[in-house]
């Protein structure tokens, strides 16, 4: 078993719809990183969550470290946010590293 | 700020020859962090450097090295290339301290024929 993993693997929307995507951790974390990766291969980083909830633009991401579980949300989708949205946990066993586990991803396509 | 560059983009080599591939991150950050993703394993922890450190490595075999200069800029080879080392090899950034945020740079694709 993975130590991350993230659902739906591929996600098709129409263009307004809103979007979750789940993950799964099963190990004690740091910190926790959505990613979003587009044609091309490079890497943005969304958001970086130890607890509760963040906010930016359309965007949202939630985490709960006793469920061990974390959402990315995009209200009113748009063509745009197609792309891979990756899930990655730093282990709290890391200690002072900074080593990132990842998901699988998820493939989002927003049709217009 | 400039972002992290990571040098060359593209890249053709041929089994059995070596590789070295260069990462610059973020004026002020000493953390250096490189990834391999693959279309088969997705993305995978190489290793990690830290003011010229290499503070934690993936399960890599030892032909995946690494360095750390003193400007934090970051190398890494690989030697005797095999087809399955053709990959996208992300480079990341961070404070190193006190955050876990990390910013990765464009990547550079090695092909291996």
């Amino acid at each position: 078993k993975n130590e991350v993993e993230q659902s739906p693997q591929n996600l098709t929307a129409q263009e307004g719809e809103f979007i979750t995507i789940n993950c799964s951790y099963s190990v004690g974390i740091s910190a926790l990183h959505w990613l979003q990766q587009h044609p091309g291969g490079g890497i943005v980083s969304l958001f970086m969550l130890s607890s509760g909830k963040k906010k930016h633009g359309r965007l949202i991401a939630t985490i709960n470290i006793q469920e061990k579980h974390s959402s990315l949300h995009i209200t009113a989708s748009h063509p745009r946010d197609s792309a891979v949205y990756i899930c990655a946990v730093i282990g709290a066993l890391s200690g002072s590293a900074r080593q990132l586990t990842f998901g699988s991803g998820t493939q989002l396509t927003v049709l217009p | 700020k400039a972002g992290v560059t990571q040098t060359p983009r593209y890249l053709i080599k041929t089994r059995g020859q070596q590789v070295t591939l260069s990462c610059s991150p973020i004026s002020g950050h000493r953390s250096v962090s490189w990834y391999q993703q693959t279309p088969g394993q997705g993305l995978q922890f190489l290793f990690e450097y830290f003011s010229e450190t290499q503070r934690n490595k993936g399960n890599f075999p030892g032909r995946f090295s690494g360095r750390q200069f003193s400007n934090s800029r970051s190398e890494m080879n690989v030697s005797t290339l095999e087809l399955g080392d053709s990959a996208l090899y992300l480079c990341a950034s961070s404070l190193g301290q006190s955050t876990y945020e990390q910013y990765f740079g464009p990547g550079t694709r090695l092909t291996v024929t």
